[in-house]
């Protein structure tokens, strides 16, 4: 059962314009979530958190917003640049409930920037 | 650069075999995060430790285990392999669990099981 569900595999965008990636959670528990970027080769590379008390969170060019009662989040970058080519991963982790500290990741969403 | 420094890169073992897989944390971490990337389940947490001492468990195989050391340095053990555990294994550090803190990544360890 995933928990953790980023829909869509891959998605194209054109260099300058909005990307927006999805994310959608379905443990009630979680209350904090996180962002990363992976390129290939690498490990994945913090972005951005919001925890549950915030409905947004940015950080120059990457905002995170979060829709508790759709129990949905999604990372708006703007503008796209090249180098955001790459895989994105959404995470999120339970802290007040105590239980295990990891990240229950989804699967990625590949970001394609075209030029 | 994250500071987490996972050794071997890549490591090519046969079934029924044991590997140790290596992690130093960024410098004055004391929370270590093991993790599977396989190519259909996508970044499975296996297990936590905390300042040497087991915090959390997720999706770990009892074929798998860990440990953390007094110098916070980590491995995690592999066992009668299977083709299924080829992955690769990442490796995380944070200063300490619960709210605002992010993990760093080590670049990984490739395992490859013929």
């Amino acid at each position: 059962d995933q928990q953790v569900k980023q829909n869509s595999p891959s998605l194209s965008v054109q260099e300058g314009r909005i990307s927006i990636l999805n994310c959608d959670y379905t443990n009630s528990m979680f209350d904090y979530f996180l962002w990363y970027k992976k390129y290939p080769a690498e490990g994945p590379t913090f972005l951005i958190s919001i925890s549950s008390i915030k409905d947004k969170n940015e950080d120059g060019r990457f905002t995170v917003f979060l829709n508790k009662s759709a129990k949905h989040l999604s990372l708006h970058i703007v503008p796209s640049q090249p180098g955001d080519s790459a895989v994105y991963f959404c995470a999120a982790k339970s802290v007040s409930g105590g239980g295990a500290d990891g990240l229950t990741f989804g699967k990625g969403t590949h970001l394609i920037i075209q030029p | 650069d994250s500071g987490v420094t996972q050794t071997p890169k890549h490591l090519i073992t046969a079934t029924g075999q044991r590997v140790t897989l290596r992690c130093s944390p960024r410098s004055g971490d004391l929370s270590v995060y093991w993790y599977q990337q396989s190519l259909d389940q996508g970044l499975q947490f296996l297990i936590q430790y905390y300042n040497g001492e087991e915090r959390a468990k997720g999706n770990i195989l009892e074929r798998f285990s860990a440990q953390q050391f007094p110098d916070l340095h980590s491995e995690l053990n592999l066992s009668s392999l299977e083709l299924g555990d080829s992955a690769l294994y990442f490796c995380a550090s944070s200063a300490k669990g619960g709210w605002n803190t992010e993990a760093f990544f080590g670049q990984g360890t490739r395992l490859t099981v013929v």
